[in-house]
C-alpha cells in the first residue's frame, strides 16, 4: 500500500474559514514531516515542517500537528484567503535512515471569495 | 542569495533520445535530490546525491543516472527516452538531513 496517504484530494472552503488536510504514514521510524504548497505551474514551496520530537508547530496562520502513536500528521490553515488556493503535499522519510522523501498525492484547496 | 536553479526550463525530445538536466543548489547546501512529477501527481523520488556519490535511489530504472560535481551542482541524465518519461523534473537542495528546497523544474516532453 501507499507509504504516505493524504486526504482529502480536494477541499473547498469559504474565505475566512479553516482548512485541515490529514496524512498518515506507514513507518514508525519516520521522524521528519514537511508540507509543500504548489501553485499552478510553479515549484513546490516548503511552508512548514515538523520533527518527531515536537507535537505541534505554528507559523502565523499555518500549523502542523503530529501524532506519532497514530502515525498521522495534519496541516491546519486558519482564516483562509484566496491566495491560499493551491495544491498541498505532505511528505515523510520512509524507512530508518532513509533519505527518500515520499510524498502524498496532494490536496487541491480552493478558497472561495 | 540565489535559490535553487535548474536548466533548461523546457525541453522537447523524441523517443530513444538522451537528455541531460542541470541543477544548481541553494548557496550553502551540499545535497541534491531529483524528483519526477507527472501531471496531477506528487513528486516521485529518483535519487539523492551527496559528496559526489549517489546516496539513495528510488524505484527508477538504470536509464536514469546522475552526477554531482565538486561545487555541489548536479546533473540528471535519462537515456533511451520513453513517452512515459514526459514530466516535470524537479531538483531539491538541502544541507544533509535538513529541509529540502525545490528548483523551478524542467518540463520534458517526449514525442
Amino acid at each position: 500500500g501507499e507509504n504516505v496517504e493524504q486526504h482529502p484530494s480536494t477541499l473547498s472552503v469559504q474565505e475566512g474559514d479553516s482548512a485541515v488536510i490529514k496524512c498518515t504514514y506507514s513507518d514508525s521510524a519516520s521522524n521528519y514531516f514537511p508540507w509543500y504548497k504548489q501553485e499552478l505551474g510553479k515549484r513546490p514551496q516548503l511552508i512548514i515542517d515538523i520533527r518527531s520530537n515536537v507535537g505541534e508547530k505554528k507559523d502565523q496562520r499555518i500549523a502542523v500537528t503530529l501524532n506519532k502513536t497514530a502515525k498521522h500528521f495534519s496541516l491546519h490553515i486558519t482564516e483562509t484567503q484566496p491566495e491560499d488556493s493551491a495544491v498541498y503535499f505532505c511528505a515523510a522519510y520512509i524507512g530508518a535512515g532513509s533519505y527518500q522523501l515520499t510524498f502524498g498525492k496532494g490536496t487541491k484547496l480552493s478558497v472561495i471569495p | 542569495d540565489a535559490g535553487v536553479t535548474q536548466s533548461p526550463t523546457h525541453l522537447i525530445k523524441t523517443r530513444g533520445q538522451q537528455v541531460t538536466l542541470r541543477c544548481s543548489p541553494k548557496s550553502g547546501h551540499d545535497t541534491v535530490s531529483w524528483y519526477q512529477q507527472a501531471l496531477g501527481q506528487g513528486p516521485q523520488f529518483i535519487f539523492q546525491y551527496y559528496e559526489e556519490e549517489e546516496r539513495q535511489r528510488g524505484n527508477f530504472p538504470d536509464r536514469f543516472s546522475g552526477h554531482q560535481f565538486p561545487n555541489y551542482s548536479s546533473e540528471l541524465n535519462v537515456n533511451a527516452l520513453l513517452l512515459g518519461d514526459s514530466a516535470l523534473y524537479l531538483c531539491a537542495s538541502s544541507l544533509t538531513g535538513g529541509s529540502q528546497y525545490f528548483g523551478p523544474g524542467t518540463r520534458l516532453l517526449v514525442l
